[in-house]
């Protein structure tokens, strides 16, 4: 069975730090391009980052760029998220997803809230 | 940034009747290498979406033939052709052919 399993979010202060993970599993993680997507409450999908199968081709949305940071393990079959001086505006479920190949998957998404 | 607007923004139907969205982008979304990117998710109320149709038309592994796309250049359209309960939720049309990847801001789809 195929999984993508995110972890790391939470409440945090504005200015502050996360690190979201996300597990992949029943499929060869290697061989894929992972993106990272988010979703305020009741809003519509944003697309954060991607990253290429070997790490060395990343690519930023100008909202996040400077403070995010997407890196992937694919020893662990993880790929990550540091986010940096985090805003109120960041608050959202951030899922990663991937597809390829005829497949497509996406996570259950965890949840950042940017709150004083 | 390349927009996505879909219509309609909420589409009533009855079940096992057909349904329709489209979804028009601002730039053509056909790639350098030939390919036009785009996709259209299924959203399902409380759940993560889910990846319906890649390449204009071609549906992703485990989707029913229910769900089909058409279009060309910067217009497309979602078509399922028997709407069942399950079907019910917000649909988003997705372009992949320029960076930053945008969304359209989802259709609803419920049931009269």
């Amino acid at each position: 069975e195929v999984q993508l399993v995110e972890s790391g979010g939470g409440l945090v202060q504005p200015g502050g730090s996360l690190r979201l993970s996300c597990a992949a599993s029943g499929f060869t993680f290697s061989n894929y391009w992972m993106h990272w997507v988010r979703q305020a409450p009741g809003k519509g999908l944003v697309w954060v980052s991607r990253l290429s199968s070997d790490g060395s081709n990343i690519v930023y949305a100008d909202s996040v760029k400077g403070r995010f940071t997407i890196s992937r393990d694919n020893a662990k079959n993880t790929v990550y998220l540091q986010m940096n001086s985090l805003r109120a505006e960041d608050t959202a479920v951030y899922y990663c997803a991937t597809w390829g190949w005829s497949r497509g998957y996406w996570g259950q998404g965890t949840l950042v809230t940017v709150s004083s | 940034d390349i927009v996505m607007t879909q219509t309609p923004l909420s589409s009533p139907v009855t079940l096992g009747q057909p349904a329709s969205i489209s979804c028009n982008s601002s730039q053509s979304l056909v790639h350098s290498d030939g390919n036009t990117y785009l996709s259209w998710l299924q959203q399902r109320p409380g759940q993560p979406p889910r990846l319906l149709i890649y390449k204009i038309s071609n549906r992703f592994s485990g989707v029913p033939d229910r769900f089909s796309g058409s279009g060309a250049g910067t217009d497309f359209t979602l078509k399922i052709s028997r709407v069942e309960p399950e079907d019910v939720g917000v649909y988003y049309c997705m372009q992949a052919a320029q960076f930053p990847l945008t969304f359209g801001r989802g259709t609803k789809v419920e049931i009269k």
